[in-house]
């Protein structure tokens, strides 16, 4: 079945850093990728999608690459904020099944002022 | 942005006993959808339902559990009788379309004693 890997379980950073949580998926069709993000206490929040090759998804200055080669949508920021600690999660959409979504484990990002 | 909202934010119930988890999706949305995360675990998808019937449901979705949505109210889970290893947090998720993104509500944690 469909599958998403985020190889980081927890990152720590200071303001102003550059953030890369990697996210590599297994999937048998041809499936539109997400990022969400989720505040202590919240649901996840929709980040931003991407639905085809080398198309790049972006939004509050996060963003990602869909590659269908190395089957990876990585997510990056270039200088993060106190604010962007969060649990950040990738997910595929499998629009062949009702739009289902399969998540990652999610990351933790913990950012230090 | 839009809202999803989830009634109780907690239930401690008995092992047995019959459970009712309400969603309260955006208005204007017509898929809806839940997901379950046990503690320290991925979110797994349960289940989504469309124009009044169950589109795709997973493995996790035993014949316990049961979807409605009676007039256009809230959508319900219901897991009747309910065991231990029923406790998670119970997300619903709402979505205009079939590509959309999911609003996701704040979420339910369900505790079986």
């Amino acid at each position: 079945g469909d599958s998403v890997t985020q190889t980081e379980g927890q990152v720590a950073l200071s303001e102003e850093d550059f953030l890369t949580i990697h996210c590599n998926y297994s999937a048998s069709g041809y499936p539109a990728l997400f990022w969400y993000v989720q505040y202590p206490g919240e649901g996840p929040q929709f980040l931003f999608r991407a639905s085809r090759d080398k198309e790049k998804g972006s939004s509050r200055g996060f963003e990602a690459t869909y590659d269908k080669g190395t089957t990876s949508f990585h997510l990056r920021k270039a200088s993060v904020q106190e604010s962007d600690s969060a649990v950040y999660y990738c997910a595929l959409g499998d629009h062949s099944a009702g739009n289902k979504l399969t998540f990652g484990i999610g990351t933790r990002v913990l950012v230090r002022p | 942005g839009p809202k999803v909202l989830q009634i109780p934010s907690h239930q401690i119930i008995d092992m047995g006993q019959m459970v009712t988890l309400n969603c309260d999706p955006v208005s204007n949305h017509l898929y809806f959808y839940w997901y379950k995360q046990i503690l320290g675990q991925q979110m797994e998808f349960l289940v989504n339902f469309y124009n009044g019937k169950v589109m795709e449901k997973s493995k996790l979705f035993k014949d316990q559990f049961s979807v409605e949505r009676p007039d256009g109210s809230y959508f319900t889970l219901k897991i009747q009788p309910t065991a231990l290893e029923d406790s998670a947090v119970y997300f619903c998720a709402s979505s205009a379309d079939n590509y959309a993104e999911q609003f996701f509500g704040p979420g339910t944690r369900l505790t079986v004693l």
